[in-house]
């Protein structure tokens, strides 16, 4: 079943602009992570963060995380096109368990 | 991290048969694959998930019978969908640990 809900569905930008997608989920978890993936293909890993981060780092990508408020947001700065695609989070529930997929944000970066 | 391949990338298959899909990880030994479902527009449904030498633990709601798999090997894991139809047409997906492998696409006519 599902854990995350994403928001938004689906978000229209043009370059240069920051797309932000937040993700809410309802168990506890280990860890929380976002993947991205083109149209048709597998997922990309793109960032992990660990229930006892707040904040994470990595390029254009900005993932933060709220335990308290069982959320976590992934903003990408000055968007690309090619960073057309959909975007999902993914919780590793603690203990143990299994990746659970959020329903996914289509972002379309227009030139 | 692990690399995933699957193979094939697509296929397309007639009613009432069965299809082969394999999923390897080509760096990484793998006790444990997962595979998941996705239709058109949605997300990742997890399906199964295989453990080598040992039965696969499915998901309520999903068939075994149907969906059989198999992980004979620290780097293969197998599923197939047995007397496929139209509506097991979708997008089959495995993972080793947070790793994806492209996705198999199968198309039932």
């Amino acid at each position: 079943s599902q854990q995350g809900e994403e928001d938004p569905q689906a978000l229209s930008i043009q370059e240069g602009e920051n797309a932000t997608m937040n993700c809410s989920y309802k168990t506890s978890i280990n860890n929380l992570q976002w993947y991205r993936q083109n149209s048709g293909r597998g997922l990309v890993h793109l960032i992990l963060i660990r229930s006892n981060e707040r904040e994470k780092h990595s390029g254009r990508l900005r993932v933060t995380l709220d335990t308290s408020k069982k959320s976590s947001s992934l903003l990408i700065t000055a968007s690309r096109a090619a960073d057309t695609a959909s975007y999902f989070c993914a919780t590793f529930p603690s203990p143990g368990g299994k990746l659970i997929f959020g329903q996914g944000t289509e972002l379309s970066v227009k030139p | 991290g692990a690399v995933v391949s699957q193979h094939p990338s697509r296929v397309i298959c007639k009613s009432g048969t069965s299809v082969k899909i394999e999923c390897r990880s080509l760096d990484f030994q793998a006790t444990t694959m997962f595979w998941y479902r996705q239709f058109p527009k949605q997300s990742l449904m997890l399906m199964a998930t295989s453990n080598e030498g040992s039965k696969a633990t499915y998901e309520q709601g999903v068939e075994k019978d149907k969906f059989l798999i198999n992980h004979a090997s620290l780097t293969l894991s197998t599923l197939t969908v047995t007397s496929a139809h139209p509506e097991d047409s979708s997008f089959y997906i495995c993972s080793v640990e947070q790793f994806f492998g492209p996705g198999t696409r199968l198309t039932v006519l």
